[in-house]
């Protein structure tokens, strides 16, 4: 069975930056997987930051940026915010009209 | 404005069933892929569904299969998910999303689906 993966939780200082990956239990992510990534806090739905690998959506900050680091997709926050302290989640195109979610990840602004 | 609204989430009984309507504006919906996707609560999001532009082409994960069906009106633009065999497994927050390239660019508020007796 295919699962995604991501780190369960990360934490970052005010200014810092983080980056965070999205992986396969076996197997390699690429940009045909058209990995993308989302940002959810807590009662809201879901805001879409990153589309096919690197394009940002409309209205999100350059301090977001996708990209794939050796066998992984990436987000990459460059001078975190207090209000980017969310769960993110990233999202893959397995093909044959198939996406899979990753667990999550919980970052922290401390 | 470009918006999806999402209505028909409740509480039902295991084993009822419930309908999920998505209505769309502000996009040209006859040639957008549409997606549903839902958070049990406490719990991260899973993709359920999605249907082509001209709904001739729909997916289901593996968990949904067999007892959701997705369809779409496209003179109305909407998209629905038709839920039987609902179980406690199913209680969510199921939310549309329009597709773009292979991701999800809008999404909706969500609704909610209680499945208990």
């Amino acid at each position: 069975q295919t699962v995604v993966t991501q780190e369960p939780s990360f934490s970052v200082s005010p200014g810092g930056t983080v980056t965070l990956t999205c992986g396969l239990n076996s197997g390699s992510v690429s940009s045909s997987y058209y990995p993308s990534w989302y940002q959810q806090t807590p009662g809201q739905a879901p805001r879409t930051l990153i589309h096919t690998t690197s394009t940002r959506s409309s209205g999100v900050p350059d301090r977001f940026s996708g990209s794939i680091l050796g066998n992984k997709a990436a987000l990459t926050i460059t001078g975190a915010q207090a209000d980017d302290e969310s769960d993110y989640y990233c999202v893959l195109y397995m093909g044959s009209g198939i996406w899979l979610f990753g667990g999550g990840t919980k970052l922290t602004v401390l | 404005e470009v918006q999806l609204v999402e209505s028909g989430g409740g509480l039902v009984q295991p084993g009822g069933s419930l309908r999920l309507s998505c209505a769309a504006s502000g996009l040209t919906f006859t040639n957008t892929w549409m997606h549903w996707v839902r958070q049990a609560p406490g719990k991260g999001l899973v993709w359920v569904s999605h249907i082509n532009n001209d709904g001739s082409f729909t997916t289901y994960a593996d968990s949904v299969k067999g007892r959701f069906t997705i369809s779409r009106d496209n003179a109305k633009n909407t998209v629905h998910l038709q839920m039987n065999s609902l179980g406690a497994e199913d209680t969510a927050v199921y939310y549309c999303a329009s597709d773009g390239g292979h991701s999800f660019v809008l999404w909706g508020q969500g609704t909610l689906v209680t499945v208990s007796s």
